[in-house]
C-alpha cells in the first residue's frame, strides 16, 4: 500500500535556527514527490516537485531533496512567515492513474521571533 | 495570479440533506480534482476529472458523491443524504497536466453536518 510518513509531527523553531523536515515514503513507482505550505483555514500552496533520487530544488529559505526512500524539506534561517504545516506528497506510477496525490499528516512548524 | 474560487466557505446542513460545493478552476486547467480533510487527518483524494468524465476515484467516493462540470467554468461535487461523517474540509483543486503534475487547491468549503 503507498504510504507517506512525515516527521516531526510539530517542530518549534526560534527565528535563524535552522532545521530539516523528513518524509519518507513507500510507493509502487514514484511519478513525482510534492511539498505543499498550509496555513490554517486555507488550501494546500504548492512549494516543489521532485520526480528523481538525487533532485534538488530551492526556493528562497526552502531546499527540498530527494532520495529513493525520503524527501527533506531544508529551512534555512526562518522567518515566523514561515510558520505553517508542511505537507508532503506522492504520485504513483499507475496505469490510469490522472495523478492523485497521497499525503502525509503533515509537520506543523512554528518560527517564534 | 490565478486561483481555484470555492464557494461557500462555510456551509452548516443538517443530516440526510443534499449539499452542493462549487469550484471555479483557473480557466486554461483540464484535470481538476476533489479532496477532502477531516480534522486534524490527512488530506485524502476523493476524485479526479478530465475530458469531462471521472478519471478515478477513491473508495470514499461511493454512490453518495457525484461531481459535474454544468458549463465551462464551474466544477461542483454534490452529496446526497450527508452524514455527520462527512464533516470536513473539501478542497477543490485543478492542474493542466494529469500525473507527474501538481496542481492548484482552492482555499476550501468547511463542510458542518450536525
Amino acid at each position: 500500500e503507498d504510504q507517506v510518513t512525515q516527521s516531526p509531527e510539530a517542530l518549534r523553531l526560534q527565528e535563524g535556527e535552522s532545521s530539516s523536515l523528513n518524509c519518507s515514503y513507500t510507493v509502487s513507482g514514484l511519478r513525482g514527490l510534492f511539498w505543499y505550505r498550509q496555513d490554517p483555514g486555507k488550501g494546500p500552496e504548492f512549494l516543489f516537485t521532485l520526480y528523481s533520487a538525487g533532485e534538488e530544488k530551492e526556493k528562497e529559505r526552502l531546499k527540498a531533496t530527494l532520495t529513493k526512500k525520503e524527501s527533506f524539506l531544508h529551512i534555512t534561517a526562518p522567518k515566523p512567515e514561515d510558520s505553517a504545516t508542511y505537507l508532503c506528497a506522492v504520485q504513483a506510477m499507475r496505469r490510469g492513474s490522472q495523478g492523485n496525490l497521497i499525503f502525509g499528516k503533515g509537520t506543523k512548524l512554528s518560527v517564534k521571533p | 495570479e490565478p486561483e481555484v474560487t470555492q464557494t461557500p466557505s462555510h456551509q452548516v446542513t443538517q443530516m440526510g440533506q443534499e449539499v452542493i460545493l462549487r469550484c471555479v478552476p483557473i480557466s486554461n486547467h483540464l484535470y481538476f480534482y476533489w479532496y477532502r480533510q477531516i480534522l486534524g487527518q490527512k488530506v485524502e483524494f476523493l476524485v479526479s476529472f478530465y475530458n469531462n468524465e471521472i478519471s478515478e476515484k477513491s473508495e470514499i467516493f461511493d454512490d453518495q458523491f457525484s461531481v459535474e462540470r454544468p458549463d465551462g467554468s464551474n466544477f461542483t461535487l454534490k452529496i446526497r443524504s450527508t452524514k455527520l461523517e462527512d464533516s470536513a474540509m473539501y478542497f477543490c483543486a485543478s492542474g493542466t497536466g494529469g500525473s507527474g503534475y501538481g496542481y492548484t487547491f482552492g482555499s476550501g468549503t468547511r463542510l458542518t453536518v450536525v
